[in-house]
């Protein structure tokens, strides 16, 4: 597609349940981060995909949190047993191949998000 | 970690007014970006910018990377201004991943 697709746009679910968001960056993009936005707040980094590289975890809050990325491009976020303090927006993005070691970032490019609301 | 403010947290213009939002940042940064947030909650690029001055229309940008800090400029705002301005920084060369300020949330009434 054109732009960074998100899915489920909205999920409600009980607490405790597991639940699985699906990202489907820009063909062609080797980056992948997610996000996490509460109500009212800014940009938490969760994790980042980079090709082939180990992804970087370093933002993931727990270990109910996890992030997988298919052949470099398709992605899941799988938050299991959630909890009420998981209620968000969860952002994924992906940006284009680096220009080379030691060159600045891309822009990248944010997909609509998956609110997620926990009860 | 590095750590990346913004001022104001808050700002209400009227429709027609300019404004200046600043993003401070702790430690030297690769990669620069602004974006807006519109009340939807859909975030939009407006400038990549490490260093020097941009500018798109009624929107400018201008990153002095040596004294860490980088300011976005709207002149002549206007109602579909409104939402959330975020700057965002990568620390270093080994690693694309952008950190988000604070942001700065923007009312501009006709």
């Amino acid at each position: 597609g054109a732009g960074v697709s998100q899915s489920p746009s909205n999920k409600v679910t009980e607490k405790g349940k597991d639940v699985e968001l699906r990202c489907d960056p820009i063909s062609g993009h080797t980056a992948l981060y997610w996000y996490r936005q509460s109500l009212g707040q800014g940009l938490e980094f969760l994790i980042y995909f980079q090709g082939n590289s180990a992804p970087d975890k370093s933002g993931l809050p727990s270990d109910r949190f996890s992030a997988e990325r298919t052949g470099g491009s398709v992605s899941t976020l799988t938050i299991q047993r959630t909890q009420q303090e998981d209620s968000a927006v969860y952002l994924c993005a992906s940006s284009p191949p680096a220009r080379g070691f030691g060159q600045p970032g891309n822009t990248i490019y944010f997909g609509e998000g998956s609110w997620l609301t926990v009860v | 970690g590095i750590q990346v403010e913004q001022s104001p947290p808050d700002l209400i213009l009227q429709e027609g007014a300019n404004s200046t939002l600043r993003c401070n940042f702790s430690d030297s940064v690769n990669n620069l970006q602004w974006f807006h947030q519109n009340p939807w909650g859909q975030l939009i690029n407006l400038f990549y910018i490490p260093s020097g001055t941009k500018q798109n229309g009624r929107l400018s940008a201008t990153t002095v990377a040596t004294e860490r800090y980088s300011l976005l400029y709207i002149s002549s705002s206007q109602t579909t201004d409104s939402g959330v301005y975020f700057c965002a920084v990568e620390q270093s060369y080994n690693t694309d991943k952008l950190i988000f300020g604070t942001g700065t949330r923007l009312q501009v009434f006709p």
